[in-house]
């Protein structure tokens, strides 16, 4: 049972970067063929998908969100990152890392638990 | 971009069914998933791919979907029913995941 686990700071300050890592157990990254998200959800509202990796790096982004956006897979083979710019408050929320399936289309199947972050100064 | 639209809220007595829908262009072409998402927790796929009920999903959730129109029905509602339900796709004209903004299902 594929598990996952969002890790990173609580509070950043506006205008700042945030880093979140997402740490993959009971597989690698590489040797699945899947693909791996960062979906947020600001607190009392829906689901908001940030963007996608794919095993071998090729990436995928929210058009809204894809300036300030980046995602990568770590050299560690089991865990990817999350790296947003220039931080404002409407970028509060619980951040989730999940797995997807083979295909673009497939649904996200295993969620971590998320993680709330907070922009405030 | 792809608009997917789902009814703010539904309301259902216990034992009654209840059909969410989630709204879209040919919807019908695409995969729908739909999630159930409890208050604090992340959300659980509870039908994949218009149909498909992943292990562990009681049998009275069920998907269908045709049209501009998907719909998630639950066949006889529990208390334990209660709670947000979104729909999603990938979107080939622009590759990205969209997500329905979510219903609030209330057992009464």
């Amino acid at each position: 049972q594929v598990q996952l686990q969002e890790s990173g700071p609580r509070l950043v300050k506006p205008s700042q970067s945030l880093s979140l890592t997402c740490a993959v157990s009971g597989g690698s990254i590489s040797s699945g063929g899947y693909y791996w998200n960062w979906i947020r959800q600001i607190p009392g509202k829906g689901l908001e998908w940030i963007g996608s990796i794919y095993y071998t790096g090729s990436t995928y982004y929210n058009p809204s969100l894809k300036s300030r956006v980046m995602i990568s897979l770590n050299t560690s083979e089991t865990e990817f990152s999350l790296k947003m710019t220039s931080l404002t408050a409407a970028d509060t929320a619980v951040y989730y890392c999940a797995r997807g399936g083979i295909q673009l289309w497939s649904c996200v199947h295993f969620w971590g638990q998320g993680t709330l972050v907070t922009v405030s100064s | 971009s792809y608009v997917l639209t789902q009814p703010p809220s539904v309301s259902v007595a216990p034992g009654q069914p209840a059909r969410i829908t989630c709204g879209g262009d040919f919807i019908g072409l695409k995969s729908v998933h739909w999630y159930q998402q409890r208050p604090g927790q992340a959300p659980v796929v509870v039908v994949s791919d218009d149909r498909d009920r992943p292990s562990g999903i009681p049998e009275r959730f069920s998907g269908s979907n045709s049209g501009n129109t998907a719909t998630l029905t639950i066949s006889r509602v529990e208390a334990g029913d209660e709670a947000d339900y979104y729909c999603q796709v990938w979107d080939m004209s622009t590759y990205h995941v969209v997500f329905g903004g979510g219903t609030k299902l209330t057992v009464l």
